[in-house]
């Protein structure tokens, strides 16, 4: 059972554009929600990661939005760039003070952004 | 600061051998996660690693194991391969174990069975 879904698949954005990821968590528990950039050859790259006790956070280009009652967060890339161009994947963990360390991956969005 | 260390990176190995692969965490990082990616199931959780002990292990045959030295190195072994585990194994360094824990990813060993 996939803990994290996420979408698009595939995402294709004209430079200067917003790239916008989706994904939803089934498990209220979980308390802790990164994104990761991965490019081809490359391990994932920790980009940008939020806690449920705030409904956004932003880092220079990089924005996650989080909805705690939808269970559902995004990541917006606003003027996207070619070397924007990667994988992103969203990750999910178990909560502050459980020994189960652990990331549930989201199955991943190839960003393309056209010059 | 030096990032997560994984070798070799690639690795070529024939169906029924067995291979080892290690990774040196952040300095100062004490726990190890690995994680096996593959285009058809993405990245999926093998077993982590905190004070040499396994503490959480993910659903993978007995065949692939791990361990964890004093100086918070790990190795992962899996052993009789077959031609599904040709993946790229991740290695993940932080700096404490349990929920809620940044994770740092090395660049991964990619391991083709034949």
């Amino acid at each position: 059972q996939q803990q994290v879904k996420q979408s698009p698949q595939s995402l294709i954005v004209q430079k200067g554009g917003i790239s916008i990821i989706n994904c939803a968590y089934e498990n209220t528990a979980f308390d802790y929600f990164p994104w990761y950039q991965q490019f081809p050859g490359k391990g994932p790259a920790l980009l940008i990661a939020i806690r449920p006790d705030v409904s956004e956070k932003k880092e220079g280009r990089f924005t996650i939005s989080f909805n705690k009652s939808a269970k559902q967060f995004s990541l917006h890339i606003m003027d996207s760039q070619p070397g924007d161009s990667a994988t992103y994947f969203c990750a999910a963990s178990s909560p502050r003070g459980s020994t189960l360390g652990r990331l549930y991956f989201g199955r991943g969005t190839q960003l393309t952004v056209w010059p | 600061k030096a990032g997560v260390t994984q070798t070799p990176r690639y690795l070529i190995k024939t169906r029924g051998q067995q291979v080892t692969l290690s990774c040196s965490p952040i300095s100062g990082h004490r726990s190890v996660s690995w994680y096996q990616q593959t285009p058809g199931q993405g990245l999926q959780f093998l077993f982590e690693y905190f004070s040499e002990t396994q503490r959480n292990k993910g659903n993978f045959p007995g065949r692939f194991s791990g361990r964890q030295f004093s100086n918070s190195r790990s190795e992962m072994n899996v052993s009789t391969l077959e031609l599904g585990d040709s993946a790229l194994y991740l290695c993940a360094s932080s700096p404490a174990t349990g929920g809620g824990t940044e994770a740092f990813f090395g660049q991964g060993t990619r391991l083709t069975v034949v």
